[in-house]
């Protein structure tokens, strides 16, 4: 099946720093890329959602100007969490797909650790 | 809105026991189903869907059966191995609501023992 790739899988930063998660799909062109984040124990939360070439839509509650979104390519998105707090620990996973309709294939996640 | 109601975990199983993990949603417009795997360290797999009512998923001898009746759609398989051990993720797509956003439920995390 298709390839999701994030990097890095694992970051711990400073609190106030800016740190940035990146999503590829390495075997197909992804129209659309979202991005969940998942606290433990509990269900993954979409964040928004990205089309190439176009801004993200974010889903209610998500700050927009923390959480910033680039979808530059048809293989790569990122999100950057910038001025991050403890509060943004988390896991956060991203998924990948030709078209919204399509199946959705996710990453294996990146594990933020604000100290 | 939609949500989507599986099981607490954990649940452990000995080998060759039969599995049922419980999922059940709510949704406004016509949903489907899926449920994703997720082995350690790994991402989140598809492992079978269904489209419509009455449809039967099925993929590497499990299966859960789309039933709208009951607003269900639960996980079975009838002789787990250790290699299923894994977090099981039951979601729905309603595209209904004009949207193509996957809703999950909170995971359910399977150990199977020898």
């Amino acid at each position: 099946g298709a390839v999701v790739s994030q990097h890095p899988s694992r970051v711990i930063c400073k609190s106030g720093t800016s740190v940035k998660i990146e999503c590829r799909s390495l075997d197909f062109q992804a129209t659309t890329m979202f991005w969940y984040r998942q606290f433990p124990k509990q269900s993954l939360m979409l964040m928004a959602t990205s089309n190439e070439g176009s801004k993200a839509t974010y889903e209610q509650g998500v700050e927009k100007d923390k959480f910033l979104i680039n979808h530059a390519s048809l293989t790569l998105s990122t999100l950057t969490v910038t001025s991050a707090h403890p509060e943004d620990s988390s896991f956060y996973i991203c998924s990948a797909t030709s078209s919204p309709q399509e199946t959705q294939y996710f990453g294996p996640g990146t594990r933020l650790l604000v100290l | 809105g939609d949500s989507v109601t599986q099981m607490e975990g954990p649940v452990t199983l000995s080998e060759e026991a039969f599995l049922t993990i419980n999922c059940t949603y709510t949704a406004t417009g016509y949903p489907s189903l899926f449920w994703y795997v997720q082995y350690p360290g790994e991402g989140l797999q598809l492992l079978l869907k269904a489209t419509k009512a009455d449809d039967k998923g099925s993929n590497k001898g499990f299966e859960a059966t789309y039933r709208k009746e009951t607003t269900s759609f639960h996980l079975e398989k009838g002789s787990v191995q250790v290699s299923d051990s894994a977090v099981y993720f039951c979601a729905l797509r309603d595209s209904g609501a004009g949207s193509y956003q996957l809703t999950f439920g909170k995971g359910t995390k399977l150990s199977v023992i020898p």
